[in-house]
């Protein structure tokens, strides 16, 4: 059963930041964040995970609040290939449970 | 970074045949991968979970008898679907941890597009 709740969707002007939420209000204390995006007909692209504190990679940046029950992807200059349907999962015992993702429109 | 790859990208079968997939890890040994399905405009839906050396743990709802799974080396897992239907038709995707004591990326191949006819 997927455990976490994203719009689904959102647009996005061509360089601007992207904001993407997520609620997971029931995660235990052992599973991670995870988010994952799909581009049409491709597997899952991995973009960046955490457990409680803020992380930031070359991809994007998590952003997790102190309970652990939200947390926001941010894709800081969106392009136009990062059109794709963005996937907030929990992880655990190695298990992804996906829910049902938010298409992102970035457009020019 | 670490690959899993499927095979093959896509396959058309008749009704009634048997189809088998393939997921390989090409650089690094995997001891558990997953296998999901994913109809159109749908999320990623688990499937199973494929053990090297013992047998597949599914998905409660999942018919094992329909889509049997096979890690037989610690780099291969396959899963076929048996006497496949027009329903049976989806989007194929395996996984695999790198690394499955630690809670780091897992990689996912390109998916199988199965079409049923």
């Amino acid at each position: 059963d997927a455990k976490t709740t994203q719009p689904p969707s959102m647009d996005c002007a061509e360089g601007r930041a992207a904001n993407l939420p997520c609620n997971h209000s029931t995660i235990s204390g052992n599973e991670y964040v995870y988010w994952y995006r799909q581009i049409h007909s491709q597997g899952p692209q991995y973009i960046i995970h955490g457990l409680k504190n803020n992380e930031t990679n070359e991809m994007a940046s998590l952003i997790i609040t102190e309970d652990r029950k939200s947390s926001t992807l941010i894709l800081p200059h969106a392009t136009l290939r990062d059109t794709a349907v963005y996937y907030c999962t929990l992880y655990n015992f190695n298990k992804f449970y996906f829910g049902s993702g938010t298409k992102l429109n970035v457009k020019p | 970074g670490a690959v899993v790859s499927q095979h093959p990208s896509w396959v058309i079968c008749k009704s009634g045949t048997s189809v088998k997939i393939e997921c390989r890890s090409l650089d690094f040994q995997a001891t558990t991968m997953f296998w999901y399905r994913q109809f159109p405009k749908q999320s990623l839906m688990l499937m199973a979970t494929s053990n090297e050396g013992s047998k597949a743990t599914y998905e409660q709802g999942v018919e094992k008898d329909k889509f049997l799974i096979n890690h037989a080396s610690l780099t291969l897992s396959t899963l076929t679907v048996t006497s496949a239907h027009p329903e049976d038709s989806s989007f194929y995707i395996c996984s695999a941890p790198k690394d499955p004591r630690s809670y780091t990326e897992a990689f996912f191949g390109q998916g199988t597009r199965l079409t049923v006819v």
